[in-house]
């Protein structure tokens, strides 16, 4: 099925070890972008991309860091886990920007402990 | 700089009452705005979105918002709540040529009692 597909779901870190949260999409939308939610929080840009090879910082880039070397991945990763990005993290993509709406991954639950 | 204010972290409404969750914007460009639904432990599912065309926005599952520029509001309501309807409500905003930045609100969650 056509959609946003995030791995893994569930994910458990100790502090200051590193992993990559992959974020996948098959409908050639060129925009991509990485949010995290926190209770009280709604969700927050980490970082997105408007295209291969392009990628810029949201709200809250450190700690974060991302590549976009091909249309369909998007890839986040976590250089030294600490507690603080305990979070769920969103993948969204859309075709060309808001006019078209975004889609959005099932999430990845992160704990760092 | 784009901003979403939602009024309310909780509401509770009956049901069969009118649901009303607001959300007002701050945009310093002609602004697209979103509803997203989000269930226990799912992702977020659009309810609605305005683009620039009509300013009332009908969506899924009988909810429907309305632009209003002169307040800066775009509130999302229901004329009858079911106990369907209870989860977390996100009120986003966007700009055109503004990337992958969507920024949201902090999230409304309701409550819907028999």
């Amino acid at each position: 099925n056509a959609g946003v597909t995030q791995t893994p779901k569930f994910q458990v870190l100790k502090t200051g070890q590193s992993m990559t949260l992959q974020c996948a999409q098959d409908m050639n939308h060129e925009y991509m972008s990485w949010y995290r939610q926190d209770p009280g929080m709604g969700l927050r840009l980490i970082h997105y991309s408007v295209g291969a090879g392009i990628t810029d910082q949201g709200e809250v880039p450190n700690g974060y860091n991302v590549s976009r070397s091909t249309t369909e991945d998007f890839p986040l990763r976590l250089l030294s886990a600490a507690p603080s990005q305990t979070s769920v993290y969103f993948c969204a993509s859309s075709y060309s920007g808001a006019r078209y709406g975004y889609t959005f991954g099932s999430g990845t639950r992160l704990t760092v402990v | 700089a784009q901003s979403v204010t939602q009024l309310g972290s909780h509401v509770s409404v009956s049901e069969g009452a009118l649901v009303l969750l607001r959300c007002n914007y701050s945009s310093s460009v002609p602004p697209y705005l979103f509803w997203y639904v989000q269930y226990p432990n799912q992702g977020l599912q659009l309810l609605l979105k305005y683009t620039s065309a009509a300013t009332l926005v009908k969506g899924i599952n009988g909810f429907e918002a309305e632009f209003k520029k002169s307040e800066t509001s775009f509130h999302l309501t229901k004329p009858s709540a079911h106990m369907s309807d209870a989860a977390e409500y996100f009120c986003a905003v966007s700009g055109n040529n503004q990337g992958g930045k969507l920024i949201f609100g902090q999230g409304t969650e309701l409550s819907v009692k028999p």
